[in-house]
């Protein structure tokens, strides 16, 4: 089983619509939770981060972290066709080593 | 400022054949990654190296090797490749260690294929 899992979609919706895209992870020790954004043939971006648990909100984006659940959400509002992308959710621990999801491959139809 | 720089952007190799792959960076950050990128993989970690001078193994460092040039420079060589080295390999440089690496800064990337 992989530490870090993340559906790979694609997932195809109308423009405005909301988009929810989730990672579960098994590691507890994670505490770091990040968001990160790749256009085609680009390298990632980060996008949102969160320490430990809670929401965090950024214009038309939203992270929610659940330790408890062991469960990590990224809400995008008003969904524009700039927003097509691969979201990759990221997690760590106090130490430096990333570990990344498979990425969600996103399509806004407009 | 352009970031962190990768070369080559593509590049073919034939099985057996060796090359490597630099990355450098402007930032004057002390942590540089390698990353490898498969389809349904996601990234995975193949070294890391936290200051000039140190490098440590990663997820997957099997059939690499780097090197810490200097604090700007940092490659990646592949002495025999294989078919499953096939992948778009990415740099990246955080600003910061531990606690403050989670953000990345990542190079364009190179796409590879061995044939």
């Amino acid at each position: 089983q992989k530490e870090v899992e993340q559906d790979p979609g694609p997932l195809s919706v109308p423009e405005g619509a909301i988009v929810s895209l989730n990672c579960t992870y098994s590691n507890s020790a994670f505490q770091y939770f990040m968001w990160y954004r790749q256009y085609s043939r680009k390298g990632p971006e980060l996008l949102m981060y969160t320490y430990s648990s809670g929401n965090k909100e950024d214009g038309r984006f939203t992270a929610q972290v659940d330790k408890s659940s062991k469960y990590i959400s990224l809400f995008i509002r008003d969904s524009q066709p700039s927003d097509s992308a691969t979201y990759l959710c990221a997690m760590k621990s106090g130490g430096n080593k990333l570990v990344f999801g498979a990425g969600t491959i996103l399509r806004v139809k407009s | 400022n352009a970031g962190v720089t990768q070369t080559p952007k593509f590049q073919v190799l034939k099985t057996g054949q060796s090359m490597t792959l630099q990355c450098a960076q402007d930032m004057n950050h002390n942590s540089m990654y390698w990353y490898r990128q498969d389809p349904g993989m996601g990234l995975r970690l193949i070294y890391y190296s936290a200051s000039e001078g140190t490098t440590d193994k990663g997820e997957v460092p099997n059939g690499y090797n780097v090197s810490r040039l200097n604090k700007r420079e940092f490659s990646l060589r592949l002495e025999s490749a294989a078919p499953s080295q096939t992948s778009v390999y990415f740099c990246a440089s955080p600003p910061g260690q531990g606690s403050n690496s989670y953000e990345q800064y990542f190079g364009p990337g190179t796409r590879l294929t061995v044939t």
